[in-house]
């Protein structure tokens, strides 16, 4: 069974940061593509950045461009999401999710994690 | 930016009625080369992460119910609930994945009349 496990959430204050965590099981993980998608309370779904298999390329939301690193250890089944000069408007629930197809980026997400809650508060 | 708009907002049904949702890009996600829509729907029940319910626009996912489909080409496309159960109360969401940023709907809220 697939399974992706956030952590890292937590209160910050503006400005500062934080590094989340997805571990994922009963996959292949170095062969598909992962990402983030964040949703505030209440609000809808924004998708946040994206990472190939290899972790060879990366993709960001205008949004998070310059704040927030993706990356991925094949090694440890792991994605992770480096978030700088975090902002009010960042707090959110941050989901991650396989894509649901190898050799791609551009997919559909199955399955997401349980989410992780980050706030942004001082 | 591809935007994605869905209609309506919201909808009530009564059981065992149909519930349409639809969809609609700001431009065609249909990839001329393989002549698939780069279209999926999402359900979201309240506390919990999306389920996938449809991908490529019509195709359901495995385990998903059959009174769940999906249609549509370009940048117009719908998804059907045939019969509507009390399990289906949820946000639904479209998503267009032919090219970044990945773009959602804004979700459509569908409840039990």
């Amino acid at each position: 069974e697939v399974q992706l496990l956030e952590s890292g959430g937590g209160l910050v204050q503006p400005g500062g940061s934080l590094r989340l965590s997805c571990a994922a099981s009963g996959f292949t993980f170095s062969s598909y593509a992962m990402s983030w998608v964040r949703q505030a309370p209440g609000k809808g779904l924004e998708w946040v950045s994206g990472v190939s298999g290899s972790g060879g390329s990366t993709f960001y939301a205008d949004s998070v461009k310059g704040r927030f690193t993706i990356s991925r250890d094949n090694s440890k089944n792991t994605l992770y999401l480096h978030m700088d000069s975090l902002r009010a408007e960042d707090t959110a629930v941050y989901y991650c999710a396989k894509v649901g197809s190898t050799m791609t980026t551009l997919n559909w997400y199955d399955p997401w994690g349980q989410g992780t809650l980050v706030t942004v508060s001082s | 930016d591809i935007v994605m708009t869905q209609s309506p907002d919201s909808l009530a049904v009564s059981l065992g009625e149909r519930a349409t949702i639809n969809c609609k890009s700001s431009q065609s996600v249909l990839y001329s080369s393989n002549n698939e829509n780069y279209l999926a729907w999402y359900q979201q029940i309240p506390g919990q992460p999306p389920k996938l319910l449809i991908y490529w626009a019509s195709t359901r996912e495995s385990g998903v119910p059959d009174r769940f489909s999906g249609s549509g080409s370009g940048t117009d496309f719908t998804l059907t609930i045939s019969s509507l159960q009390a399990e289906d109360v949820a946000v639904y969401y479209c998503q267009q994945y032919y090219s970044t940023p990945i773009t959602f709907g804004p979700g459509t809220k569908v409840d039990i009349k």
